[in-house]
């Protein structure tokens, strides 16, 4: 099975710009959730979808959405961009449903850089 | 809410050697709890997980760990040390039932040397 994919892998955008970042989930999974991870904060939760679904959602600003298709395939977009959403964002796919734990599976990410 | 602490940022160890790497969690409920390991410029990787049952824990690449409830921990441990062990390494934690967002530490970065 192919793992995770992430598009772009490296992005450089300026302040004030948008951006969108696409992930494509393992075939039969679910559900994506999406993570921002920087030096200085680590490793944050930002939003998970479910059958197209929003389910969690993090404590981030409005500027931060996401979307999920029909295809399991999702987005997240950031809008007016600021310095310090410079960072790895990572898409991570499980079966998802139920009650169950089912393992995320990470992709290699996108490296947003903010200029 | 819960919370995790990697106590060590980084932790330099010699090649054979054994190494532990410790993490401690807050949370007022039961929580899952799960090591993950990241390798450069790649993304997260499970190294192993503990729902319920035997607290010790045994996952890939030689590595396990011990979930203490009276001490609230979930330290990794490997008895040999490789240098292709040299990553950086996430401990998390969720919420039952399932399906609950990750809450991770910070990291520890663990270096080998030859």
């Amino acid at each position: 099975k192919a793992g995770v994919t992430q598009t772009p892998r490296y992005l450089i955008k300026t302040r004030g710009q948008q951006v969108t970042l696409s992930c494509s989930p393992i075939s039969g999974h679910r559900s994506v959730s999406w993570y921002q991870q920087t030096p200085g904060q680590g490793l944050q939760f930002l939003f998970e979808y479910f059958s197209e679904t929003q389910r969690n959602k993090g404590n981030f600003p409005g500027r931060f959405s996401g979307r999920q298709f029909s295809n399991s395939r999702s987005e997240m977009n950031v809008s007016t961009l600021e310095l310090g959403d410079s960072a790895l964002y990572l898409c991570a796919s499980s079966i998802g449903g139920g009650r169950q734990v089912y393992e995320q599976y990470f992709g290699p990410g996108t490296r947003l850089t903010v200029t | 809410a819960q919370s995790v602490t990697q106590l060590d940022s980084q932790v330099p160890v010699f090649e054979e050697a054994p190494v532990e790497l410790r993490c401690n969690y807050s949370s007022s409920v039961s929580v899952y709890l799960f090591w993950y390991v990241q390798y450069p410029n790649q993304g997260l990787q499970l190294l192993l997980k503990y729902l319920s049952g035997s607290t010790l824990v045994k996952g890939i690449n030689g590595f396990e760990a011990e979930f203490n409830k009276s001490q609230t921990s979930f330290h990794l441990r490997k008895p040999s040390v490789h240098i292709s062990d040299t990553a950086e390494y996430f401990c998390a934690v969720s919420l039952p039932p399932g399906n609950t967002p990750l809450v991770f530490g910070k990291g520890t970065r663990l270096s080998v040397i030859a």
